[in-house]
């Protein structure tokens, strides 16, 4: 079974506007890693959290950590038409678990 | 420096041919894996090697499935005698060690389409 899911499934909104997402997962980890994926093919990695970790930033990034919860967030500020994508959050070490991904649609 | 890269980038292939995908790793990146996408899906995890250990070959879906990796940096995977449901984005990433906090390099896939 997925180890990672993402809320919602998909999102639309205007550009300029700030998008989030957020990831559920099931069983403790190390670290949680955000990717984007263009087009259907190869996978960007965006950032890292890791599990002692609360919030980290990167540029127009902020991924939260809740491990209480067993959940994190992908806020992405000032939404630009580029951003549209899929992103993906993923657990593990070594045998990465990717979830279905939430598809983003940036609206001019 | 040169990312990922896999080939070919598409294959159109008929029901029970074998077919052979290529994955060339970031140089020195010691660990490779490969995912398999089917359409509108995750990625869902298929085989893992690290340096000289063996493979976590875990993932694989059937033992029409293998992979190797010689000299410790080309992949090749094989899918033996295909099938439909074998149409899918096959995506190969390399990191350069295992373990935690490390970030995967992903190529940008080879598209399967068996007919």
């Amino acid at each position: 079974s997925q180890q990672g899911e993402e809320d919602p499934q998909a999102l639309s909104i205007q550009e300029g506007e700030n998008a989030t997402m957020n990831c559920s997962y099931k069983t403790s980890i190390n670290n949680l890693q955000w990717y984007r994926q263009n087009s259907g093919r190869g996978l960007v990695h965006l950032i890292l959290i890791r599990s002692n970790e609360r919030e980290k930033h990167s540029g127009r990034l902020r991924v939260t950590l809740d491990t209480s919860k067993k959940s994190s967030s992908l806020l992405i500020t000032a939404s630009r038409a580029a951003d549209t994508a899929s992103y993906f959050c993923a657990t593990g070490d070594d045998k990465i678990i990717f979830g279905k991904g939430t598809r983003l649609h940036i609206l001019p | 420096g040169a990312g990922v890269s896999q080939s070919p980038s598409n294959k159109v292939t008929e029901k029970g041919k074998d077919v052979e995908l290529r994955c060339d790793p970031i140089s020195g990146h010691t660990a490779l894996y490969w995912y398999r996408q089917s359409l509108g899906q995750g990625l869902e995890f298929l085989i893992y090697f690290q340096g000289n250990s063996a493979p976590d070959k875990s993932g694989l879906p059937s033992d029409r499935f293998s992979a190797e990796r010689t000299g410790g940096s080309v992949s090749t995977l094989t899918i033996q005698r295909t099938q439909q449901e074998d149409s899918a984005v096959y995506l190969c990433a390399s990191s350069p060690t295992s373990g935690s906090y490390n970030e995967q390099f992903f190529g940008p896939g080879t598209r399967l389409t068996v007919l």
